[in-house]
């Protein structure tokens, strides 16, 4: 059965400093990735998704980017934090078979940047 | 482009009933209903696929229109393990997988 794994799961980070946060799916291949950011009491955002290896959406940019190293490997990076990234950021994965594309959520990442 | 969702917010009292409804600005090919508890992850609950298709599960069933663009959610006879926040998930544009979530309806059921 398909997995995916998101960590950490709760990140205390000073503001400027870097961001990095990673995401691997398990047990299937070439899913497509996304990550999506939830302020708090809000709705979900999506920031990026990827359709294969390199191959990066941005809907967000910002001080944001992401990475797709390896087929399962999705990464969200940022060189300087800001107070306004704090959120609940959620990676997720669905299997392309045309319109039947749900979306599989990790367990999520709580940022807090103080 | 997002799909916006009604009511925002719903307060029931166990066994009462709820309609979530979701409306896009775009075609609607499928859609698909998630419901997140406080502080996880949202989980898909069904998909619609066709046009009129009407699912559920349980006591949870969702209906699409594709003419109107819209879905609803339908909760009958609430239970406390129905509260939390509903959203409407879809691709907009179609084939593109760029997969996009309503506003969010926040529901709670009261004992």
């Amino acid at each position: 059965s398909q997995t995916i794994h998101q960590w950490p799961a709760t990140l205390v980070q000073p503001v400027g400093s870097p961001l990095s946060l990673e995401c691997t799916v398990e047990g299937t291949s070439n899913p497509n990735l996304y990550w999506y950011r939830q302020a708090a009491g809000r709705g979900l955002q999506l920031l990026f998704y990827s359709v294969g290896i390199g191959q990066i959406s941005s809907e967000v940019p910002q001080n944001l980017s992401a990475s797709r190293p390896q087929d399962r490997q999705f990464i969200l990076s940022s060189k300087k934090l800001l107070l306004s990234d704090s959120g609940f950021y959620l990676c997720a994965w669905s299997v392309p078979r045309g319109l039947n594309t749900e979306a599989f959520f990790g367990q999520g990442t709580r940022l807090t940047v103080v | 482009q997002q799909p916006v969702q009604s009511p925002q917010a719903v307060i029931l009292r166990e066994g009462e009933d709820a309609v979530i409804n979701c409306s896009s600005s775009k075609a609607l090919y499928s859609v698909h209903w998630y419901r997140q508890k406080h502080g996880e992850a949202p989980v898909f609950l069904m998909i619609l696929l066709k046009g009129g298709e009407q699912k559920g599960h349980d006591k949870i069933s969702a209906s699409f229109n594709e003419k109107k663009q819209q879905s609803s959610l339908y909760l009958t006879a609430s239970q406390l393990s129905y509260s939390g926040t509903y959203f409407c998930g879809t691709e907009i544009p179609p084939g593109t997988y760029k997969y996009i979530f309503g506003t969010g309806t926040r529901l709670k059921v009261l004992a």
